[in-house]
């Protein structure tokens, strides 16, 4: 099974600064990525995602994040956060079980806390 | 309509107590998941339904029966709970089972077990 591993359990940051979150996979011949956003007491919602093509993916808010297939990583960048980027991050890969059914796997995730 | 929604948004419950919680789409999405997310921790994969039948169950006790009575509702039955059972039920759907598909998350359902 695939499994991603999320460096950083938190990452302060001053606003209007830049962040990188980082996020290490599994190798595996295809692989599927997702960056997913949870705001407080709220589920989850798609940043972006690498299905294949470029490595370089735009997603909302701002973010994108670059496949780098040679390090095994899929980081998520913004170039000047906002306060209300304040979140829980969790990058996610995707799988086929036994079954053919699509499982996903996430990170422990990455508390990115901004600071005014 | 691109929403996933889940109802209620908070429940408290007795260990004795049987309740439901309720997932809602209007997408056409043929897979549908239910999650457990405990406090700073990611979403665990509970059951998969494809197509409306069971396709995954992750070896959860069987206080917990999921049901799928059609292809826009997805139910999760609650039988003599735990406390440990308490935390973020989360509802989620894609296209089909497909790997490459994005899942579509509800707000969650805040589960306490008395």
């Amino acid at each position: 099974a695939q499994s991603v591993t999320q460096l950083d359990s938190q990452v302060p940051v001053f606003e209007e600064a830049p962040v990188e979150l980082r996020c290490n996979y599994s190798s595996s011949v295809s692989v599927y990525l997702f960056w997913y956003v949870q705001y407080p007491n709220q589920g989850l919602q798609l940043l972006l995602k690498y299905l294949s093509g470029s490595t370089l993916v735009k997603g909302i808010n701002g973010f994108e994040a670059e496949f780098n297939k040679s390090q095994t990583s899929f980081h998520l960048r913004k170039p000047s956060v906002h306060i209300s980027d304040t979140a829980e991050y969790f990058c996610a890969v995707s799988d086929q079980d036994s079954g053919g059914y699509q499982k996903v796997t996430f990170g422990i995730g990455t508390k990115l806390q901004v600071i005014p | 309509d691109t929403e996933v929604t889940q109802t209620p948004k908070h429940l408290v419950m007795g260990m004795t107590n049987k309740k439901s919680l309720k997932c809602e789409q209007h997408m056409g999405h043929r897979a549908m998941y239910w999650y457990k997310q405990k406090a700073k921790k990611p979403p665990e994969l509970m059951f998969v339904y494809s197509y409306e039948k069971l396709s995954i169950n992750e070896s959860v006790p069987s206080r917990f029966s999921p049901e799928c009575p059609n292809s826009s509702l997805l139910n999760l039955h609650l039988h003599a709970l735990q406390p440990e059972d308490s935390a973020l039920y989360l509802c989620a759907t894609s296209t089909d089972r497909g790997t490459y598909n994005e899942q579509f998350f509800g707000p969650g359902t805040r589960l306490t077990v008395l």
